[in-house]
């Protein structure tokens, strides 16, 4: 299986910052889905094959990334914006995703 | 605008057969792949399997044993039968719609329905 690694697993930060979140895998993947959870919800997508915005996404979420090292990254930190994000491969199966990264407010 | 839900028993006995529909409404079933993922309250994400309109198949083969997916195009449904469950299958089940295009994302989400097992 490839195992996908997220880092940090939870961060703190303030309306207005950026943030970035970074996701990586075991072995070259070409690609990479990223995904926003908020508490009791079901995962969104937001970004897919690592760089396309999902439709009616905002664009301050913007990803990037190749090979085995993928980023999410958020230019400016809205309050509906703190919630878990995962990343997750399509590479091979079984499709595996990252362990995840809380947002929090500080 | 295409709407998937889940339903099925929210409580299953240990060693039984826990057994879930997914019910698409909004959109045809046609040339999309249909996934199960679930979740153990406060961990991550696990993909259990996908199926394919025609019927196709593919599971995690760390449940694949205990596993099935099966489609009904004609009711715009597909089912998800785990058996054998125990109580590491206590966990939110949450049907997807996945997009065979370059990459395989999954566009469309239910809500998800909670499982316990429990006796």
């Amino acid at each position: 299986d490839i195992q996908m690694t997220q880092s940090p697993s939870s961060l703190s930060a303030s309306v207005g910052d950026r943030v970035t979140i970074t996701c990586r895998a075991s072995q070259n993947i070409h690609n990479l889905n990223w995904y926003q959870q908020k508490p009791g919800k079901a995962p969104e997508l937001l970004i897919y094959a690592a760089s396309s915005l999902q439709s009616g996404v905002p664009s301050r979420f913007s990803g990037s990334g190749s090979g085995t090292h993928y980023t999410l990254t958020i230019s400016s930190l809205q309050p509906e914006d703190f919630a878990t994000y995962y990343c997750q491969q399509s590479y091979s199966t079984p499709l595996t995703f990252g362990g995840g990264t809380k947002v929090e407010i500080k | 605008q295409v709407q998937l839900q889940e339903s099925g028993p929210g409580l299953e006995k240990p060693s039984e057969t826990l057994s879930l529909t997914c019910t698409v409404s909004g959109d045809s079933m046609r040339s999309y792949y249909w996934s199960w993922i679930r979740q153990v309250p406060g961990k991550g994400l696990e993909w259990i399997g996908y199926i394919y309109d025609s019927g196709s198949s593919n599971y995690n083969p760390s449940l694949k044993s205990r596993v099935t997916i099966s489609v009904d195009t004609s009711k715009n449904q597909f089912s998800l039968k785990l058996n054998s469950v125990t109580a590491a299958d206590t966990a939110v089940y949450f049907c997807a719609r996945a997009v065979p295009t370059g990459t395989f994302y999954m566009d469309v989400w239910g809500k998800g329905t909670t499982v316990t097992v429990s006796s």
